[in-house]
């Protein structure tokens, strides 16, 4: 089992509707959880981070943790044709590791069609 | 302000041979890790350095070596390439270790091992 998982997509979405993502992760201990957007042949970007119980927002961007599930998802409201990109789920394993030792799923494509 | 720079952009090897991949940052950040990505994957830590003089193995270290050859410079060495190595190579820096900051991505070394 790997420690973080994602459904690969593609994940089909249409121009002003809500993609939903999702990831679980395996260590029960992870404290600390990200979401990065990476677009072909780029590198990865900082999308969001949450570390409580619920709902964090940020813009477009919702993040949800429910640790006692071990799972964290992220919603895109208003999709449009920019968002269009690979999002990366990742966690820090264990409690007290650094936020540069991140353990990544292997990331969901999203595709918004206008 | 270049950020994180990679060099090369693109290499082919062949089995075998050695190289080194250079890293380089003006972000004046403390930290520096390597990550290899590869498709179904995601991205795996390789070597890290939490500051200038220390070294560290990450998940999937054997086959390679690192030097920080000072503060802004962290090099990734293949001493004898296989094609299992063939990956997409990034180098990322954050400002610390344990202050939790995110991690910032350089653009990307793709290397072909035939």
């Amino acid at each position: 089992q790997k420690e973080v998982e994602q459904n690969s997509g593609p994940l089909s979405v249409p121009e002003g509707a809500i993609a939903s993502l999702n990831c679980t992760y395996s260590d029960r201990g992870s404290q600390s959880f990200f979401w990065y957007r990476q677009y072909s042949g780029k590198s990865p970007e900082l999308i969001m981070f949450i570390y409580s119980n619920g709902d964090k927002e940020d813009g477009r961007f919702t993040a949800q943790l429910n640790k006692a599930s071990q799972y964290v998802s992220l919603l895109i409201r208003d999709s449009q044709p920019s968002d269009s990109a690979t999002y990366l789920c990742a966690v820090i394993k264990g409690a007290t590791d650094s936020w540069g030792k991140l353990q990544f799923g292997a990331g969901t494509q999203v595709v918004v069609t206008p | 302000n270049a950020g994180v720079t990679q060099t090369p952009k693109f290499q082919v090897l062949k089995t075998g041979q050695s190289m080194t991949l250079q890293c380089a940052q003006d972000m004046n950040h403390n930290s520096m890790y390597w990550y290899r990505q590869d498709p179904g994957m995601g991205l795996r830590l390789i070597y890290y350095s939490a500051s200038e003089g220390t070294t560290d193995k990450g998940e999937v270290p054997n086959g390679y070596n690192v030097s920080r050859l000072n503060k802004r410079e962290f090099s990734l060495r293949l001493e004898s390439a296989a094609p299992s190595q063939t990956s997409v190579y990034f180098c990322a820096t954050s400002r610390g270790f344990t202050d939790n900051s995110p991690l910032h991505f350089g653009n990307g070394t793709r290397l072909t091992v035939t």
